[in-house]
């Protein structure tokens, strides 16, 4: 089944320390999306790409780096420089970047907790 | 610039009464995408409904639709018969498709179905 996979589902990170959360799609999408949301908040855009090679900053991007190196793939790393990470990160992929008639996919999403 | 607006950050309604969402955006770009999405607890997404700025109709699926007001530039969603499993966050979304292409969320409305 095609779809769209984050890992892991829940992550503990220690203060300083760099964490990698992974995203994988098998639909073929051009864009890719990464998001964080607080408690009770809607979803903020952190970065986006897309196409491989080529990403953008969000909202929010300080503290965080990603890459797309392949297309099925787009990585959010959370730097030490991330001040309060505490947070629900949901990634989403889309169709294609000129398509109108489209739905965004999203992950299960990864639960950061700074301990 | 791109920007979604939800101003009910709560509602309750009584099981089996119509419920409408409201939800507004700006945009310069006449070529645009709109969504609305339902997160229940478990945090994923669930994808609602989806109107293209050029669709002549409505959007309907089952008991959604969306209520398109383009010179308005409102995107309200009803939900008809409500049921107790529609109690969720509800979040409109919006996707330019000729500018950066970003698809960005307005700060959600979080629905309590009353018994």
């Amino acid at each position: 089944d095609g779809g769209i996979t984050q890992s892991p589902k829940y992550l503990f990170r220690k203060e300083g320390q760099n964490v990698t959360l992974s995203c994988e799609q098998n639909l073929n999408h051009d864009a890719m999306y990464w998001y964080r949301q607080d408690p009770g908040q809607g979803l903020r855009l952190i970065y986006y790409s897309q196409i491989v090679n080529d990403f953008q900053k969000g909202d929010i991007a300080e503290g965080y780096s990603v890459s797309r190196e392949k297309k099925e793939s787009f990585p959010l790393t959370v730097t030490s420089a991330q001040k309060n990470p505490t947070a629900f990160y949901l990634c989403a992929s889309i169709i294609s970047t000129g398509a109108m008639n489209t739905e965004a996919f999203f992950g299960q999403g990864t639960r950061l907790t700074v301990v | 610039a791109q920007k979604i607006t939800q101003t009910q950050p709560g509602m309750f309604v009584q099981e089996k009464e119509a419920v409408t969402l409201d939800c507004t955006y700006d945009t310069s770009d006449p070529s645009y995408g709109l969504f609305w999405y339902k997160q229940p607890s478990s945090g994923e997404m669930i994808f609602l409904i989806y109107q293209g700025s050029y669709d002549q109709q409505n959007a309907t699926e089952g008991r959604y639709s969306l209520n398109f007001q383009k010179a308005r530039k409102s995107a309200n969603l009803v939900i008809s018969a409500s049921q107790l499993g529609d109690s969720a966050m509800y979040f409109c979304a919006m996707r330019e498709i000729q500018g950066a292409q970003k698809l960005v969320f307005g700060q959600g409305t979080r629905l309590t179905i009353n018994p």
